[in-house]
Order: C-alpha cells, then sequence, then structure tokens
C-alpha cells in the first residue's frame, strides 16, 4: 500500500531563516506530487504540482521554491522566511495521470517568530 | 470566479442528532467534488468522490449526495468520534492533476 510522510511535524523558524520541508511517497512510481498551505480561518491554498522530476508549476507568487530531486521526494523551500510565510503545509500525491482523489500527509506546522 | 462555500461554519450536535452539512460550488466544468474529514494537527483524510448530479456515496455513518449546485454531507446518529472538520473540494482543471479548489470546511462536534 502507499504511503507519504512528511517531515518535521512542527516548525518554529526565526524570520529571514531558510527553510525546507521534505516529503516522500512509498509504494508507487511516478507520482503526481503537491504541496498545499491551509493558513489560519482559510481553505487549503495549492502551492505547487508536480508531474515528474525536475517538473515544478507554481500556483501562487510567493516566497518560496519546490524541487523534486526524485521521483517520490518533493521539498518545499525559502531562503528568507516571512511571518505571513507561517501555516500548515500538507504534502499530497495522486496515481500518474487520470483522475483521483488527494491522499495528504499529516502536515508541518510552520510558525515563523 | 470559481467559488466554493461550506456551510455552517460550526456545527454542534447531541450524539444521536442527524443533520447535513452543505457545500454549494460556482464553478464551470465541474470534473468531480470531493469530502474529506480532517481531524485537528492531521491531514485531511478522503471521504467520497462525486462526479455527477444525483449521486450519492455512503460510508458507515455518512452519505454524500450531488446536485448541479450543492452537494451535501448527511450524517446519521452520529457519535462523539465524527468530531471533525470536514472539507469539500472541487476539481474543475485538467484530469492530470489535482488542482482542488477547497471550502473553509465546517466543524463538527458531537456531544456525548
Amino acid at each position: 500500500s502507499q504511503t507519504i510522510h512528511q517531515w518535521p511535524a512542527t516548525l518554529v523558524q526565526p524570520v529571514g531563516s531558510p527553510l525546507s520541508l521534505e516529503c516522500t511517497v512509498e509504494g508507487t512510481s511516478n507520482p503526481n506530487l503537491y504541496w498545499y498551505r491551509q493558513a489560519a480561518g482559510r481553505g487549503l491554498q495549492l502551492l505547487f504540482y508536480s508531474v515528474g522530476i525536475g517538473q515544478i508549476s507554481s500556483e501562487v507568487p510567493q516566497n518560496l521554491s519546490a524541487s523534486r530531486p526524485q521521483d517520490r521526494q518533493f521539498i518545499l523551500s525559502s531562503k528568507k522566511l516571512l511571518l505571513s510565510d507561517s501555516g500548515f503545509y500538507l504534502c499530497a500525491w495522486t496515481p500518474p495521470g487520470g483522475f483521483s482523489p488527494l491522499h495528504f500527509g499529516n502536515g508541518t506546522r510552520l510558525t515563523v517568530t | 470566479e470559481d467559488q466554493v462555500t461550506q456551510s455552517p461554519e460550526a456545527l454542534r450536535l447531541q450524539e444521536g442528532e442527524s443533520s447535513s452539512l452543505n457545500c454549494s460550488y460556482t464553478v464551470s466544468g465541474l470534473r468531480g467534488l470531493f469530502w474529506y474529514r480532517q481531524d485537528p494537527g492531521k491531514g485531511p483524510e478522503f471521504l467520497f468522490t462525486l462526479y455527477s448530479a444525483g449521486e450519492e456515496k455512503e460510508k458507515e455513518r455518512l452519505k454524500a449526495t450531488l446536485t448541479k449546485k450543492e452537494s451535501f454531507l448527511h450524517i446519521t446518529a452520529p457519535k462523539p468520534e465524527d468530531s471533525a472538520t470536514y472539507l469539500c473540494a472541487v476539481q474543475i482543471g485538467p484530469a492530470s492533476y489535482g488542482k482542488l479548489t477547497f471550502g473553509q470546511g465546517t466543524i463538527l462536534t458531537v456531544h456525548p
């Protein structure tokens, strides 16, 4: 069966510091991978998605970037965090192609101080 | 602009008191509507996908229905363990990727 791992679970970082959140998927090949952010009082917002290694699409202009160095690895990064980057970051996957529900990891709670 | 609106924002029920959550949407070219359950501090857990008006899906005490403008999540005889935030989302983009537009969610609390 497929599983998705995200880490760390919680993170407190000062403004201006770098960020790296990692997500890996097991039990499937060539998944579509996604980063969503859930801010307090707001719905989930799609940040990035990837349909293959090195292929990244950005949905929202922002202070963040994403990379996919391996088939089942997705990384969310920032060079300098802003207070507004605080939120709950969720990685998700779907099988390649077709129409399928998103399957989410357990998220990373990021607090920028 | 595509919109998904959930109501009510919060719902408190007594154990055994059935009710419904609403998800209304204004989108063009709906490919599917999804319901998720989210527990505090966790990622959303997939419940149902509905593709066309008139479709219904059931799972234990939950039943999801879809019309051309809204979806309902009916909860029959809820238990305290049904307490969670329920999210609906719609997919309108190409079928090759999961660009979902989410509602704000309904926080359900079931008291024993």
